[in-house]
C-alpha cells in the first residue's frame, strides 16, 4: 500500500539558517509525491511536486526537494529559512485507484523559525 | 481567476443535527475531493466526485455523502452529527487528467460539533 511517514512532528530553526523536512515513502509503483504547506486557519497551497521528470524538484518561496529512489525518500529543503515559512507541511503521494486519483497525506511538520 | 472558494467558513452545530457544507472548483476544474482535517492531524480523503458522480470514497460512514452538480459544484452532508465530526473540511478540485499534477485547495470549513 501507498504511504507517506513524515519523521518529525516539529522542527524549529533559527531564521536565515537552513531548512530540512524529511519525508519517507512507500509506493510499489513509481509514485507522484507533493509537499504541501498550511498557514495557520488557512487551506492548503501547493508546494511543488514530482511526477516521474527530474529528481531535483524546485518549487515556490525558495523551496526544492530530492526524489531519492534508493532511499524512498523525498525530503524538503530551504537554503535559508525566513520567519514567514512558520507553518504546517504535508508531504503527500498521490496514489491510481478506480481511474482516478488521490491523495494520502503525511501527518505533518510543525516548521517553527526563530528570530 | 477564482480559486477553490469554500462557504460557510465556519459553523457551530449540535449533535446529532445535518449539515451541508459547498464548494465551487477552480475554474477549468470538473473533479471535486472532499477531505476531514482533525486538529493536529493530516487531511484525510472522505470521497470524489466527477461527471456528478462518486468516483472514490475513504473510510467514512455513510452519514457522510456528497453531491456535484452540472456546473461542478458540490456538496458535502453530513447526517447525525457526533463530536468526533469537528474539524475543518477541505475541498480541492482538479481536471481528471491533470489529476496527478496538483489539486487546488479550498481555505476549509471549520465545523465544530457541540
Amino acid at each position: 500500500a501507498q504511504s507517506v511517514t513524515q519523521l518529525d512532528s516539529h522542527v524549529s530553526v533559527s531564521e536565515g539558517t537552513p531548512v530540512l523536512l524529511r519525508c519517507n515513502y512507500s509506493s510499489s509503483y513509481s509514485p507522484s509525491l507533493f509537499w504541501y504547506v498550511q498557514h495557520p486557519n488557512k487551506g492548503l497551497q501547493l508546494l511543488l511536486k514530482y511526477t516521474s521528470a527530474a529528481t531535483l524538484v524546485k518549487g515556490i518561496n525558495g523551496f526544492e526537494a530530492e526524489f531519492k529512489k534508493s532511499e524512498t525518500s523525498f525530503h524538503l529543503t530551504k537554503p535559508s529559512a525566513h520567519m514567514s515559512d512558520a507553518a504546517e507541511y504535508f508531504c503527500v503521494v498521490s496514489i491510481l485507484t478506480s481511474g482516478t486519483y488521490k491523495y494520502i497525506f503525511g501527518t505533518g511538520t510543525r516548521l517553527k523559525v526563530l528570530a | 481567476d477564482a480559486g477553490v472558494t469554500q462557504s460557510p467558513t465556519h459553523l457551530i452545530k449540535t449533535r446529532g443535527q445535518q449539515v451541508t457544507l459547498r464548494c465551487s472548483p477552480k475554474s477549468g476544474h470538473d473533479t471535486v475531493s472532499w477531505y476531514q482535517q482533525a486538529l493536529g492531524q493530516g487531511p484525510q480523503f472522505i470521497f470524489q466526485y466527477y461527471e456528478e458522480e462518486e468516483r472514490q470514497r475513504g473510510n467514512f460512514p455513510d452519514r457522510f455523502s456528497g453531491h456535484q452538480f452540472p456546473n461542478y459544484s458540490s456538496e458535502l452532508n453530513v447526517n447525525a452529527l457526533l463530536l468526533g465530526d469537528s474539524a475543518l473540511y477541505l475541498c480541492a478540485s482538479t481536471h481528471p487528467r491533470r489529476a496527478n499534477y496538483g489539486y487546488t485547495f479550498g481555505s476549509g470549513t471549520r465545523l465544530t460539533v457541540v
